[in-house]
């Protein structure tokens, strides 16, 4: 069975402290890794796809990267606008275009 | 601008109704997904489609039932047998024939069911 576990399940920053959070999966065979944005209340917003072990994409103050078994989604500098709960998900290559894991987020706070 | 949008954005309703939430996109996207999120829990997938008049259960369909008469429209009904229906509703869209899958997602539809 595939499994997405985040960590940390809250984080809170300083405004300006850089810091990472965390996406391990378990999934036989990845075909992609999602990255997404939710604020409180609304529907999530898609911020990246990754493919393969060692891809990187950027996206104003986000990066994010992958491993065989990891995914990390770097803050730099961030400001109280990051403040939202980031959700990771992963498709595996088998089992249909619908079959997508979600893993529960990581609530982050940035504070002024 | 091309999007996803849900109706109502709150809904409150008694015990033993039917309730339908409305789902509309016009991103050209074939395949559609119904999710429920409770707090502490991923998305959890209700329904999906790929095609008009073609559906399939996901992971937790019971007290569930949908439609897909127009390429656009996947509207969600909830039944008084699903056993705790209050939650929050997503629906999202997407490309079937693609090597990209990303999901879009709307703005969500909260339930409450008393």
């Amino acid at each position: 069975e595939d499994q997405v576990t985040q960590s940390p399940e809250a984080l809170r920053l300083q405004e300006g402290e850089s810091s990472s959070l965390n996406c391990s999966y378990t999934v036989s065979g990845l075909r992609g890794l999602f990255w997404y944005r939710q604020d409180p209340g609304k529907g999530p917003e898609f911020l990246f796809t990754l493919y393969s072990a060692g891809e990187e994409k950027e996206k104003e103050r986000l990066k994010a990267t992958l491993t065989k078994k990891e995914s990390f989604l770097h803050i730099t500098a961030p400001k109280p606008e990051d403040s939202a709960t980031y959700l990771c998900a992963v498709r595996p290559n088998s089992g249909g275009y619908q079959k997508v894991t979600f893993g529960i987020g990581t609530k982050l706070q940035v504070i002024p | 601008d091309g999007g996803i949008t849900q109706s109502p954005k709150y809904l409150f309703r008694k015990e033993g109704q039917n309730v339908t939430l409305s789902c509309e996109q016009n991103l050209n996207h074939d395949a559609m997904y119904w999710y429920r999120q409770d707090p502490g829990q991923g998305l959890r997938l209700i329904y999906y489609s790929q095609i008009v008049n073609d559906f399939q259960k996901g992971d937790i369909a019971e007290g569930y039932s949908v439609s897909r008469e127009k390429k656009e429209s996947f509207p969600l009904t909830v039944t008084s047998a699903q056993k705790n229906p209050t939650a929050f509703y997503l629906c999202a869209s997407s490309y079937r024939d693609r090597f990209s899958y990303e999901q879009y997602f709307g703005p969500g539809t909260r339930l409450t069911v008393t």
